[in-house]
């Protein structure tokens, strides 16, 4: 079955640090690809998406970009700040079976 | 106006009790979930349906059942309450063939 394995936490970054979190995926066919925010508190909420190799997802200076060839879907960040202290989730959705697919969650925290 | 809406928000009940959780969006959407989320924060899908009709129904006790009235809400009763059914749930909904899903605020149960 499909799969998501997401870089295990907590990472703890200095304000304006570099933010890397690794996920990789296993899947049959071409699932679109996902990375969710959830802040203390709330909701899961869509950070930013790609549907296809090599497409970006961008969103509040945060990226990712769908590698097929080593199936990684890896955020980044130039420079976090303490609001992006939260959990973060990779998953992927394949449409054929019509289902998603949701990494452990890799939980950041931001000091100042 | 909410997207997905959820109540209770926080649920606390003794042990062998019986409850239930609302779920309702208006985005009118045809796929609605039940996540359950434990204390680190891993997320499991429990049941997705599609146009009130039960998709997916993984490994879950047969003391949880859902409920679809129609499209717009999903339901999760949840009888005889036990010490492990204690976490946040979750539920979620999305358009049929479109990965990206919606989640409501959550709702923490505790069992004492």
């Amino acid at each position: 079955g499909d799969s998501v394995t997401q870089m295990e936490g907590p990472v703890t970054l200095s304000e304006e640090a570099f933010l890397t979190i690794n996920c990789t995926y296993t899947a049959t066919g071409y699932p679109s690809l996902f990375w969710y925010v959830q802040y203390p508190g709330e909701g899961l909420q869509l950070l930013l998406k790609a549907t296809k190799a090599d497409d970006k997802g961008s969103n509040k200076g945060f990226e990712a970009t769908y590698r097929k060839e080593t199936t990684s879907f890896h955020l980044e960040k130039g420079s976090v700040q303490v609001s992006d202290s939260a959990v973060y989730f990779c998953a992927l959705h394949n449409t054929n079976a019509g289902k998603s697919t949701f990494g452990d969650g890799t939980t950041l925290t931001v000091k100042p | 106006d909410t997207a997905v809406s959820q109540t209770p928000k926080y649920l606390v009940t003794q042990m062998g009790n019986d409850k239930s959780i609302k779920c309702e969006q208006n985005l009118g959407h045809d796929t609605m979930y039940w996540y359950k989320q434990d204390s680190k924060k891993f997320l499991k899908i429990m049941f997705s349906y599609n146009n009130k009709e039960l998709i997916i129904n993984e490994t879950v006790p047969n003391r949880f059942s859902p409920k679809s009235p129609d499209k717009a809400h999903l339901n999760l009763h949840i009888n005889s309450l036990e010490l492990g059914d204690s976490a946040v749930y979750f539920c979620a909904s999305s358009q049929v063939g479109v990965g990206e899903q919606f989640f409501g605020p959550g709702t923490r149960l505790t069992v004492l």
